[in-house]
């Protein structure tokens, strides 16, 4: 079974950057892409950029250009998502989420990093 | 690009069916077959349970379906039950620009 096992809780300052992780397990890392999704509290999701761990190439969500940084390591399975910049807005559940075999849609997901951001 | 419009709030009486609307633009939901949903219990991560418009992950139940027409795509549980209770979000592809969109999401109680 595809598992996906995300860092823990951050608290950041304005200004700051944040780096989480996202582990996965139980398939071949590099044979789908990865999303990240993020859920600010009491909103719905919200699609951030996507990187594809064969190559490093990366999409990003326009909103997020300039901020966020999507690598992965190939050799422990691990994909990691950078946010420079932060603000309070920013504070929001942050995950990671497999393609779908099928395309179009994200099949398994981490369990989630909040991300808080506060002075 | 904006989020794909959802009612705030659906409910239905046990083994009664319920259908969520999800409406977006010819930008997204219009052009692509690419819309799935998610299920989402409070602090958890959400769960496929609809892709490409129509068809079912191994897993899911057969209560849950999903159609779509034009710039509208629609989520329906039959026979629903208090475990279905939850927030429910659709997603769509919005092409190699913006790539994807989610819902506002519904809540769904079970009366």
């Amino acid at each position: 079974q595809v598992q996906l096992v995300q860092s823990g809780a951050e608290v950041k300052k304005p200004g700051a950057s944040v780096k989480v992780s996202c582990k996965v397990s139980g398939d071949t890392f590099t044979g789908n892409y990865m999303h990240w999704v993020r859920q600010a509290p009491g909103q719905g999701p919200e699609w951030m950029g996507r990187i594809n761990p064969n190559t490093g190439g990366t999409n990003y969500a326009q909103k997020f250009e300039g901020r966020v940084t999507m690598t992965r390591d190939t050799s422990t399975s691990t994909a990691y998502m950078e946010l420079s910049t932060l603000r309070p807005d920013d504070t929001a559940v942050y995950y990671c989420a497999r393609d779908a075999d099928e395309g179009g849609c994200f099949d398994f997901w981490g369990q989630g990093t909040l991300v808080t951001v506060s002075s | 690009q904006s989020a794909l419009t959802q009612p705030a709030s659906v409910s239905g009486s046990p083994g009664q069916s319920i259908s969520i609307s999800c409406t977006g633009t010819s930008r997204n939901v219009g052009s692509y077959n690419l819309v799935s949903w998610y299920q989402q219990f409070p602090g958890k991560a959400p769960k496929l349970m609809i892709y490409e418009a129509t068809k079912r992950p191994s897993g899911v139940s057969s209560r849950f379906s999903g159609s779509k027409s034009g710039n509208t795509a629609s989520l329906t549980i039959s026979g629903l039950q208090a475990e279905d209770e939850a927030e429910y979000y659709c997603c769509a592809y919005a092409g190699s620009k913006t790539f994807y969109v989610f819902g506002t999401g519904t809540k769904v109680t079970v009366l």
